[in-house]
């Protein structure tokens, strides 16, 4: 069956490293993938989507990179903060082009905590 | 901006009784879902709507239905609510543009006592 997977169920940085989250999926190949901040207490907001021929992507001190080879996404905050302290979730479109309805497949979440 | 409201950000009901959790987009979004989430868990999608009284089961749909009388409407519903049904629910839409981003309510906790 499909399987994404966030290795980290939790991740503790000092204020201004760089944070790298990882997603994995097996047994299909998505035509993009999503990450998503969840704040406690909140839905979660759409961060940043890659597609599938795209190796990396960036906004403001945000990084994605996608290795379909590798099944594998990782999630970059360079000179991270305090305030970057939030779950952050990836999310797989298994069926982009079929009648998905627009369903994702979210991973677990990673939460992240940026010590001052 | 979307936006995407619940009716409450905090309820507390009885087992037994019958909860309503509702959830209104604005911006015509055809494809509504219905999610809970619990620590560890991640997000479990319950019951999605991809029209006006069309729906489909989800992964975990037991103990739940859904309504869609209106596009921009999508009700969860409890129809006995038990003590394992305690969790935080999240709705959201979407609308296809090529590829689909989801776009999420509040979020509402339900605590059954």
């Amino acid at each position: 069956s499909q399987k994404i997977e966030q290795n980290s169920e939790a991740l503790n940085i000092q204020e201004g490293k760089t944070a790298t989250l990882t997603c994995n999926y097996t047994n299909y190949s998505p035509a993009y993938l999503q990450w998503y901040r969840q704040d406690p207490g909140r839905g979660p907001v759409f961060l940043l989507l890659i597609r599938e021929n795209e190796k990396e992507k960036r906004k403001e001190r945000l990084k994605v990179t996608f290795d379909t080879t590798l099944k594998q996404s990782l999630f970059h905050i360079t000179a991270s903060q305090p305030a970057d302290s939030a779950t952050y979730l990836c999310a797989l479109d298994i069926n982009a082009g079929g009648t998905s309805y627009g369903k994702l497949t979210f991973g677990q979440g990673t939460i992240l905590t940026v010590h001052p | 901006d979307v936006k995407v409201t619940q009716s409450s950000r905090y309820l507390v009901k009885r087992t037994g009784e019958k909860v309503f959790l509702e959830c209104v987009q604005d911006m015509d979004h055809e494809n509504m879902f219905w999610y809970r989430q619990d620590p560890g868990l991640g997000l479990r999608l319950i019951y999605f709507s991809y029209d006006v009284k069309m729906k489909e089961k989800g992964d975990i749909p037991e103990g739940y239905s859904v309504s869609r009388e209106k596009k921009e409407r999508f009700s969860l519903i409890l129809e006995s609510a038990s003590t394992n049904q305690t969790s935080m629910y999240l709705c959201a839409s979407s609308f296809w543009q090529g590829y689909t981003l989801q776009y999420f309510g509040p979020g509402t906790r339900l605590t059954v006592t």
